[in-house]
């Protein structure tokens, strides 16, 4: 039941753009995206609700396809500030809307 | 400014004790999570509670792990007796659901190293 992440991790250079995935094999009723620093707590960043929904937090937005049961986070323009691991979790339909977290992944950016 | 509080921050104890970690969470939220991290396993749903209600535990080990809320301040997670395994970050977070969970507010965690 739990979601894929994808890539596992990634290391880019201040200003370069990012795409993180998250899959499930089952239907979804929504995806939560946080982030996590080193030795903190996880902080939201976005609820995707609707199938072909898309939101947007200043540099970082993400996309919900129901059909595929995919969401993808996108990062532009990356900051150093950027840098963490990433989680998404998914509410799957038949599930009392309990969260499944993904394994994270994990981001570095360099100045 | 609103925030989940838990007690203590860190905890280390010998293996067999008792241990107790408490969570405050933010005043109106209707559902509180308990969830477990560690590099292997990651983010670990233990248990959740909606309106003072458990929904889940499955993810508890039920010999020696219990969750409680014993009012809408309160939320408790006891390991009795603890072991070496259970070392890992245990983190309270509270949402409020209406039809669908909205955000989860994390604490800062509870530490635990059981030796």
């Amino acid at each position: 039941q739990q979601p894929v992440q994808s890539p596992q991790a990634v290391i880019l250079r201040e200003g370069e753009d990012a795409v993180i995935n998250c899959s499930s094999s089952k239907a979804l009723y929504s995806v939560h995206w946080y982030r996590q620093k080193h030795g903190e707590a996880p902080v939201f960043l976005m609820i995707l609700l609707k199938g072909g929904e898309q939101k947007g937090h200043e540099k970082i937005s993400a996309s919900f396809n129901e059909k595929k049961q995919q969401s993808s986070l996108y990062l532009t323009a990356s900051q150093l500030s950027y840098s963490g691991t990433y989680f998404c979790g998914t509410e799957l339909k038949d599930s009392n809307y309990q969260l499944i977290w993904g394994a994270g992944t994990k981001l570095i950016i360099k100045p | 400014d609103a925030r989940v509080t838990q007690t203590p921050r860190h905890k280390v104890t010998e293996m067999g004790q008792e241990v107790t970690m408490r969570c405050q969470p933010i005043l109106g939220h209707n559902t509180v999570f308990w969830y477990r991290q560690t590099m292997m396993q990651g983010l670990e749903l233990l248990a959740y509670f909606r309106n003072r209600a458990p929904l889940d535990d499955s993810g508890m080990p039920k010999d020696r792990f219990s969750a409680e809320m014993p009012d809408a301040t309160l939320a408790t997670l006891k390991i009795q007796p603890s072991e070496p395994r259970d070392s890992a970050v245990y983190f309270c977070a509270s949402g409020h659901y209406r039809t669908v969970n909205t955000e989860a507010f994390f604490g800062q965690g509870t530490r635990l190293t059981v030796v």
